[in-house]
């Protein structure tokens, strides 16, 4: 069974660190694009980090750019995020989430995504 | 950025309801439109690929069509288990953008 499942949440103050991890399972992990897709609770899905097989290629959202840090360790078939200089509005839920890539005509899609870690950012 | 807009933001309908979600990008995208299903509490569960392709192990009763700008997600006969919150989602660009979501609420 393909499996994600994030780990590392929990709450920290702001200007802190946090490190999010995500262990994958059924399938060959190094062949794929992974993803960081985060949700403030009650609200829509924003995506914030890609990460290419290999992870020399990384694109960030412009709302983390420059404080997270997405990497992989395809030995041990994990994806992680690292999140500096943390602040109230990046308390949500983080989903990790395989990129599946179809074709030229097709595009690409998450699937399948984790159960998701919950990050509070609070005084 | 590619703006995505889902309508409506909210709807509510009746068990056996034809039930049509649309999704607006804000320049074309080809068929790069994906579709995702998600319950309180549960990460999204992809629906439909390709604005039309249907992912294995989702019921028939699932539709996806369209093309450039403007595509639509049909529920032909609504069930009890379809109550949530849909989203659409682009992959021509990155940032990779959503829709705002879709509730679907029991009438």
């Amino acid at each position: 069974e393909v499996q994600l499942v994030e780990s590392g949440g929990g709450l920290e103050q702001p200007g802190g660190s946090l490190r999010l991890s995500c262990a994958a399972s059924g399938f060959t992990f190094k062949n794929y694009e992974m993803n960081w897709v985060r949700q403030v609770p009650g609200q829509g899905l924003e995506w914030i980090s890609y990460i290419g097989s290999g992870g020399s290629t990384k694109y960030y959202a412009d709302s983390v750019k420059g404080r997270f840090t997405i990497s992989r360790d395809d030995a041990k078939n994990s994806l992680y995020l690292q999140m500096n200089s943390l602040r109230a509005e990046d308390t949500a839920v983080y989903y990790c989430a395989r990129l599946v890539i179809g074709d030229s005509v097709r595009g690409a899609w998450f699937d399948p995504w984790g159960q998701g870690t919950l990050v509070i950012v609070s005084s | 950025d590619i703006q995505m807009t889902q309508s409506p933001s909210s709807l509510s309908a009746s068990v056996g309801d034809r039930v049509t979600i649309t999704c607006r990008a804000s320049q074309s995208i080809s068929s790069y439109l994906n579709w995702y299903q998600q319950k309180p509490g549960k990460a999204p569960k992809l629906l439909i690929f390709a604005a039309s392709s249907l992912q294995s192990g989702v019921p028939s009763r699932f539709s996806g069509s369209g093309s450039g700008t403007d595509f639509s997600l049909t529920i032909s006969s609504l069930q009890p288990e379809d109550y949530a919150t849909y989203y659409c989602q682009q992959s021509y660009n990155i940032p990779i953008t959503f829709g705002q979501g879709t509730r679907l609420e029991i009438k």
